[in-house]
């Protein structure tokens, strides 16, 4: 079954940095790649997500990369605020509708 | 419009009891998940239904976990008898439909299952 990597599992950065999550993903036969986010006792909720026949996805300070033939995707905080402080999930899928397997998750902290 | 719900957000029981966790999906949405997140790992799959039926249940661990949706509307997921490995945060999800367009899951605030 499908298999997905998450690093780091912590990262910490200074407010106005940039803040990059990678992941790798084992079934080439996966399509769709969400990222969730959950902050500290809320529930995991969408932010980005795009599919394997788009190399990049924008939308305002979070932008997704995936490179298909390595099989790897990446999400990337600009500007990082104190507010994007969460647990960050990414995920891969044969379909949007089908079952996720997310990574293990990665802390991001942002220190003001 | 309510989110997803689930009932209830916290339960501690002794090994060998049952518990029943309940989800109430987004109303109109076909797609209903069950996933679980045991401390610190990621979270992992358990099963999806398309309405009433089980479209998929390979992630379930066991015969010891029962998930149903009768009426395609909410859904149960019963432990019996629960195990001290049982312990985590259950998470429902739902989303609306089966075309293969972006179809966002959209997740329940999770039930936190302690098994003592």
């Amino acid at each position: 079954g499908e298999n997905v990597e998450q690093h780091p599992s912590t990262l910490s950065v200074q407010e106005g940095d940039s803040a990059v999550i990678k992941c790798t993903y084992s079934d080439s036969a996966s399509n769709y790649f969400p990222w969730y986010k959950q902050e500290l006792g809320k529930r995991p909720q969408l932010i980005i997500d795009i599919r394997s026949n788009v190399g990049e996805k924008k939308d305002q300070r979070i932008a997704v990369t995936l490179n298909k033939t390595a099989k790897h995707f990446s999400l990337h905080i600009t500007e990082t605020q104190p507010e994007d402080s969460a647990v960050y999930f990414c995920a891969a899928s044969f379909t949007s509708y089908g079952k996720l397997t997310f990574g293990q998750g990665t802390i991001l902290t942002v220190h003001p | 419009e309510a989110g997803v719900t689930q009932f209830p957000s916290h339960s501690v029981i002794e090994k060998g009891q049952t518990v029943t966790l309940r989800c109430d999906p987004i109303s109109g949405h076909d797609n209903l998940y069950w996933y679980r997140r045991v401390m610190g790992k990621e979270i992992k799959f358990l099963l999806h239904f398309v309405k009433e039926s089980k479209q998929d249940e390979s992630g379930m661990p066991n015969n010891r976990f029962l998930a149903e949706r009768t009426g395609g509307t909410y859904s149960t997921l019963k432990v019996q008898p629960a195990e001290l490995e049982d312990s985590g945060v259950y998470f429902c999800a739902s989303s609306q439909g089966v075309a293969d367009v972006l179809n966002e899951q959209f997740f329940g605030p999770g039930t936190r299952l302690t098994v003592l």
